[in-house]
């Protein structure tokens, strides 16, 4: 991996499913990883900040694992609800940040 | 507190003109960065500041983008004889960084810019 990669593109789930998505980056020369939340026509809002290899962060119905030797992190919502409809962003930080493109989520009630 | 503010929130511009883009960082915000968003794509590095430090430029796109930091605070962003290809929401955010290479930025509301 020579950039940050999200998986999927775009997710569709209903209202009180449970939901994950990946965020791949380079597992040489890591510093941290960051997960926003953006949602339309506001700015991205900051997640969870991610350091340590086995890291586990969470916010509510929201959480975060990493895994810095092969260079994943997955984000996890439990029991989404229509309000958690958002781009959610990782940036792998090593100097400047590089942002993935992101997973947009969008939960049907 | 005060947030990261940037003006305008909108600008409409014609193609060829000069356009300058304005950010306040959170105050004692070390780090200030630029990005942009344009329709359809992910979010797009342009230019990083950290201190007195000389700024990453690595993500402008032409030199037609500048970008300068007064005094360690407030940043504009220029961009000369603006193309449609510019149009998009530039985005600034500022983290108190300071050698601490964790730390999260926090994002203004950005600025949309369309380039007629």
């Amino acid at each position: 991996i020579l950039n940050v990669e999200q998986s999927p593109q775009s997710l569709h789930v209903q209202e009180g499913d449970s939901t994950n998505f990946t965020c791949s980056f380079p597992s040489s020369n890591f510093y941290a990883l960051h997960w926003y939340r953006w949602e339309t026509a506001k700015s991205p809002e900051a997640l969870f900040v991610m350091t340590l290899n086995g890291d586990e962060k969470k916010k509510g119905r929201i959480s975060a694992t990493l895994n810095t030797k092969e260079g994943y992190s997955y984000l996890y919502i439990k029991g989404s609800q229509p309000e958690d409809s958002a781009t959610y962003l990782c940036a792998h930080r090593a100097g400047k940040s590089t942002f993935g493109d992101g997973t947009t989520l969008t939960v049907k009630p | 507190g005060a947030g990261v503010s940037q003006s305008p929130s909108n600008k409409v511009t014609e193609k060829g003109k000069d356009v300058e883009l304005r950010c306040d960082p959170i105050s004692g915000h070390t780090a200030l960065y630029w990005y942009r968003q344009s329709l359809g794509q992910g979010l797009e590095f342009l230019i990083y500041f950290q201190g007195n430090s000389a700024p990453d430029k690595s993500g402008l796109p032409s030199d037609r983008f500048s970008a300068e930091r007064t005094g360690g605070s407030v940043s504009t962003l220029t961009i000369q004889r603006t193309q449609q290809e510019d149009s998009a929401v530039y985005l600034c955010a500022s983290s108190s960084a300071s050698g601490r290479l964790g730390d999260t930025q926090y994002f203004g509301p950005g600025t949309r810019l369309t380039v007629l």
